[in-house]
């Protein structure tokens, strides 16, 4: 089964960026990756940040990106603000089990 | 509005069984495939199963498999989990989610996915395990 590694955590100040990276323990992650992203606020279900590597949804500023490199994934965070203070969640596809699976989490604090 | 509002969580015995309901609306239910995740008090998510627009298509996590049975009524626009044999590690928040998808497989260079990003989320249903 596919794993994804999260750092446990992160942190920033304010306006600052800060990236999150996910490493899959599969080649197929890097031969055609598929990297979904998840904001966790306090007290909140998950939000969809990006989806398919790189593409924002609907309302989701343009502060948040994604990219993907070999067998990682990463999103980043530009002008890093308060609110941005949750965990964070990569999920990919095991092709092989044909599950879903997510990654351990990474808890973002802001300075 | 689109929505998704779970339901039938609750205090359990481990070994008994218990069933899981999710109401959607605003949306073509019957376009999109479906999943269960859960999430354990101070933990991470874990997908637990997802199911594609007309049942073809069904997996588990492999912590759930043989026990947990995911189903969907598109008339009803309804998402069901049927937890068998709970243990204590099964007590966790069940999220219901929506795929952007429809759950059947989409494939480039050679690799295919059933399942993709789950874009709407209900807001959870608890369910405890213990004696």
């Amino acid at each position: 089964q596919i794993v994804l590694t999260q750092p446990p955590s992160v942190s920033g100040a304010p306006g600052q960026r800060v990236t999150i990276s996910c490493t899959g323990s599969s080649s197929e992650i890097g031969a055609d990756p598929d990297v979904h992203w998840y904001q966790q606020l306090p007290g909140t279900a998950p939000k969809l940040l990006i989806y398919s590597n790189t593409n924002r949804p609907s309302g989701v500023p343009h502060r948040f990106s994604g990219s993907t490199s070999g067998a990682s994934a990463s999103l980043t965070i530009t002008g890093l603000q308060a609110e941005d203070e949750g965990d964070y969640y990569c999920q990919s596809y095991d092709t092989f089990l044909s599950t879903s699976v997510f990654g351990g989490g990474t808890k973002l604090t802001v300075l | 509005e689109v929505q998704l509002v779970e339901s039938g969580g609750g205090l359990v015995q481990p070994g008994r069984s218990l069933r899981l309901s999710c109401a959607a609306s605003g949306f073509r239910f019957d376009e999109y495939a479906m999943h269960w995740v859960r999430q354990a008090p101070g933990k991470g998510l874990e997908w637990v199963s997802g199911i594609s627009w007309d049942r073809d298509n069904i997996a588990y996590g492999n912590s759930v498999r043989g026990r947990f049975t995911i189903s969907r009524d598109n008339a009803k626009r309804s998402l069901y989990l049927q937890m068998n044999s709970l243990r204590a590690e099964d007590t966790a928040l069940y999220y219901c989610a929506r795929d952007i998808g429809d759950g059947h497989p989409r494939c480039n260079h050679g690799v295919c996915r059933h399942f993709r990003a789950l874009d709407v989320w209900g807001q959870g249903t608890v369910v405890a395990v213990s004696s």
